[in-house]
């Protein structure tokens, strides 16, 4: 089946450090790729997503490449800040049956401190 | 701009006893999901309802049953709770395309 492996966190920086979270995926068919973000006693927010091949996603300085050939989704970020200390998810999804399944990481914790 | 809300936020019960988390969403969307996350373990599925009027069991549906009442609310019903149950319960509704879930806040249960 389906499955998305990603970091294990706590991830601990410093503010202002570059990020990198890595996401690997298996899937049967093309899936689209997502990175979700969950602030403390919140819910899942979609941070950024990508739908086909090479297809770069950004939102909030954050970016994210769907790379077919190494089946990867890393997050990235270039200078973090205190504000984007939370819990980041990676997920595939795929159109089956006529309904979006989508498929999550485990989630990896980031700590920025100041 | 409501999206998706669950209620309630946080519940105690006792062993045995039953309860309904309700979710409604006000985003048209077809599709309704609701989800547990549990330290360690990321989010898992529960059930889903693809459209009004159809209910699927996802990964962990053990001890739960659901009910989509109209295209805007899907409740979770835990018939006897059980300690195993202490989660966080996640509603999500989605458009059978690819942009993705909305999710609710969640309700923080406790079964003691």
């Amino acid at each position: 089946g389906d499955s998305v492996t990603q970091m294990e966190g706590p991830v601990t920086l410093s503010e202002e450090a570059f990020l990198t979270i890595n996401c690997t995926y298996t899937a049967t068919g093309y899936p689209s790729l997502f990175w979700y973000v969950q602030y403390p006693g919140e819910g899942l927010q979609l941070l950024l997503k990508a739908t086909k091949a090479d297809d770069k996603g950004s939102n909030k300085g954050f970016e994210a490449t769907y790379r077919k050939e190494t089946t990867s989704f890393h997050l990235e970020k270039g200078s973090v800040q205190v504000s984007d200390s939370a819990v980041y998810f990676c997920a595939l999804s795929v159109i089956s049956g006529g309904y979006q399944k989508v498929t999550f990481g485990t989630g990896t914790k980031l700590q920025v401190i100041p | 701009n409501a999206g998706v809300t669950q209620t309630p936020k946080f519940q105690v019960l006792k062993t045995g006893q039953s309860m309904t988390l309700q979710c409604a969403q006000d985003m048209n969307h077809n599709s309704m999901y609701w989800y547990r996350q549990d330290p360690g373990m990321g989010l898992r599925l529960i059930y889903y309802s693809a459209s009004e009027g159809t209910t699927d069991k996802g990964e962990v549906p053990n001890g739960y049953n659901v009910s989509r009442l109209n295209k805007r609310e899907f409740s979770l019903r835990l018939e006897s709770a059980a300690p195993s149950q202490t989660s966080v319960y996640f509603c999500a509704s989605s458009e059978p395309d690819s942009y993705g879930y909305t999710f609710g806040s969640g309700t923080r249960l406790t079964v003691v």
